[in-house]
Parts: C-alpha cells; structure tokens; sequence
C-alpha cells in the first residue's frame, strides 16, 4: 500500500468531468508540492501537473490540479479518449526523507 | 529537445549486481538532479534515488543499502549500481529530470531489467 493514496480506477464519458484524488499526510502532501504524471499504455510517465496547479508548456487546460490541506486532486474536463491512461500523483516526505508516488489511477473512457 | 535515454543489461542473475547508464542529449547535466525511477511489471512507481551535478546523491531509504549513483560529466552520463538484486527487483527503469522547482520533467524510455537465473 503507498503512502500517497489514489483510487484504483476513475471512469467517464467523453466530454465528461472526472476527478482524482490523491490523499497523504502532514509529511508529505501537507508539507510539500504534488506533481501528476500521466502515463500512456506502453510508455513512460509525463509531466502534467507542477507544483499543485501548474501546467507546463504543451499540456492542454482541460487539466487542472487543486490541494488542500493533505489532499490533492486532478481534474479532467472535456474528457477525451486519448486520456485513457494512468494517473499518479506525488510528493517528497519529509519523515521517509524520500519522493513519494501514488499507487495510480487507471482512468478508462467509456 | 533534451532526451534521455537508458540502457544496460536487460537480463542480470539474482544476486549479481545490475548496472545502467542514463545518456543525456539535446542539454547539460548541469544544475539539475537526476532520478531513477522503477516499475514492476503492471505495478506502479517507484523512486530510487537522485544524484545532484555536484554529485551529491539522496537514495530511497529502502534501497538505500543496495543503491549507488554517480555521474560523468564529459559523457553527459548518469549511472546506476543496484547490487544484490532479486527476483523483486525486475522492473522498467527511467532516468528522470528534476530542477529545483519542477520534478521530473524529463523522462527516458525506460529498459526493463528481468532478474533471472
């Protein structure tokens, strides 16, 4: 079990609104930035999210990240199926004295 | 464009040491850390450690017996050493970018590494 909590799986239609979560503690997601990775069938992790709600150049504003207190989520609007992918937050811990993943989230559009 | 890209031994023996290479292209290594990261086969990821261009390094405490990294700033080249590996230890590796600001913008391919005998 990660330290940093993810639900397994999300689902949605297209043009949908779906959210992720990603819950922590005080040590990690309390204390630090969350970034979010998307990950492709077959390839490696992307940059989606900085910093809690930054969006590098390239990625399109149907993504949006928001944290709270020990919380963070990923939200996705407009869903569209080349967003079927996994999903993984993370954060440094203060107390592991190590960067930190989700377990992920496998998003499937239906 | 900066690209990463890894490589070494896709096969190493349980208990043997596995070892690979990060090439860096398109940029410096300089001023920026280097991560790798690993994941089993249909599990998710896991950090294993970075190395700063100073050649400080910061390891996954719970490798960080087995872990060593080091650099080479000629070759643009950021290497890993996981010794002692286990069947546990077979997974995709990536080299990862990170600024003091942005963590892992920049990834490699990745290569799987099947520990076997």
């Amino acid at each position: 079990q990660s330290v940093l909590t993810q639900p397994p799986s999300a689902s949605g239609t297209p043009g949908q609104r779906v959210t992720i979560s990603c819950s922590g503690s005080s040590s990690n997601i309390g204390s630090d930035y969350v970034y979010w990775y998307q990950q492709l069938p077959g390839t490696a992790p992307k940059l989606l999210i900085y910093k809690n709600n930054q969006r590098p150049s390239g990625v399109p504003d149907r993504f949006s990240g928001s944290k709270s207190g020990t919380s963070a989520s990923l939200a996705i609007s407009g869903l569209r199926s080349e967003d079927e992918a996994d999903y993984y937050c993370a954060a440094w811990d203060a107390s592991l004295g190590a960067r930190l993943f989700g377990g992920g989230t496998k998003l499937t559009v239906l | 464009q900066v690209q990463l890209q890894e490589s070494g031994p896709g096969l190493v023996k349980p208990s043997e040491t596995l070892s690979l290479t990060c090439t860096v292209s398109g940029g410096s290594i300089s001023s920026y850390y280097w991560s790798w990261i690993r994941q089993p086969p249909g599990k998710g990821l896991e950090w294993i450690g970075y190395i700063y261009y100073s050649g400080s390094t910061m390891y996954n405490p719970s490798l960080q017996s087995r872990v060593t990294m080091s650099l080479d700033m000629s070759k643009n080249q950021i290497s890993l050493k996981l010794n002692s590996v286990t069947a546990a230890d077979t997974a995709v590796y990536y080299c990862a970018r990170s600024s003091w600001d942005i963590v892992f913008d920049y990834w490699g391919q990745g290569t799987l590494v099947t520990v076997s005998s």
